[in-house]
């Protein structure tokens, strides 16, 4: 199985601030990598697909990035309601693995 | 409007067995693949498995950790997807819940997301 290592597990920031996220996976994954939002109590929803191409409907401050094994997801300016929990996908191959998510927290 | 909903979830002892259902709707259940994930505390999110299409065959997918104790089923008479969960261990306590997969430029994307069901295994 391939493994997707988050880093950090979770992070402090403030309304305003730049966010990145990077998810490591054990081999390469091309660019079948996905980012989603969950928050407490919720199911999780995807934002990125592709690694890189944003879902409908999810706001323009969420970009990502990256090909192979490393990516990163960016907030460029984290607002209130982005404080939650994100976890990557790939979805290369099955079975699909999740990294262990990133808790973003408000300062 | 997409709409998954999950039933069937509790308490159940070792080695029991449970059935869960998902009940679609607000779009083409037939022609779309269905996946089961959990959430659980020791794991986080994991993939369970994947039901494809009748047209294509009905072909099913699990994972490791599940493979020959969980069974995926589909009634598209019914729009219903099926979890069927045999030999229960503690280490299945978790929330399921039943995905939607959509095709964007060749990507598949896990889309939509039920609610999840809480299923605990414990004596």
């Amino acid at each position: 199985d391939i493994q997707m290592t988050q880093s950090p597990s979770s992070l402090s920031a403030s309304v305003g601030d730049r966010v990145t996220i990077t998810c490591r996976a054990s081999q390469s994954t091309g660019i079948y990598l996905n980012w989603f939002q969950q928050k407490p109590g919720k199911a999780p929803k995807v934002l990125i697909y592709g690694a890189s191409t944003l879902h409908s409907g999810v706001p323009s401050r969420f970009s990502g990035s990256g090909s192979g094994t490393d990516f990163t997801l960016t907030i460029s300016s984290l607002q209130p309601e982005d404080f939650a929990t994100y976890y990557c996908q790939q979805s290369y191959i099955t079975p699909w693995t999740f990294g262990q998510g990133t808790k973003v927290e408000m300062k | 409007e997409v709409q998954l909903v999950e039933s069937g979830g509790g308490l159940v002892k070792p080695g029991g067995s449970l059935r869960l259902s998902c009940a679609a709707s607000g779009f083409g259940f037939s022609g779309t693949w269905m996946d089961w994930v959990r959430q659980t505390p020791g794991k986080g999110l994991e993939w369970v498995g994947r039901i494809k299409t009748e047209a294509g065959g009905g072909a099913t997918d699990y994972a490791a950790p599940v493979k020959g104790r969980f069974t995926i089923s589909r009634d598209d008479s019914k729009k219903a997807l099926y979890l069927q969960m045999n030999s229960l261990r503690p280490e299945d306590t978790g929330v399921y819940f039943c995905t939607a997969l959509s095709t964007f430029g060749g990507f598949i994307v896990t889309s939509f997301w039920g609610q999840g069901t809480l299923v605990t295994v414990s004596s």
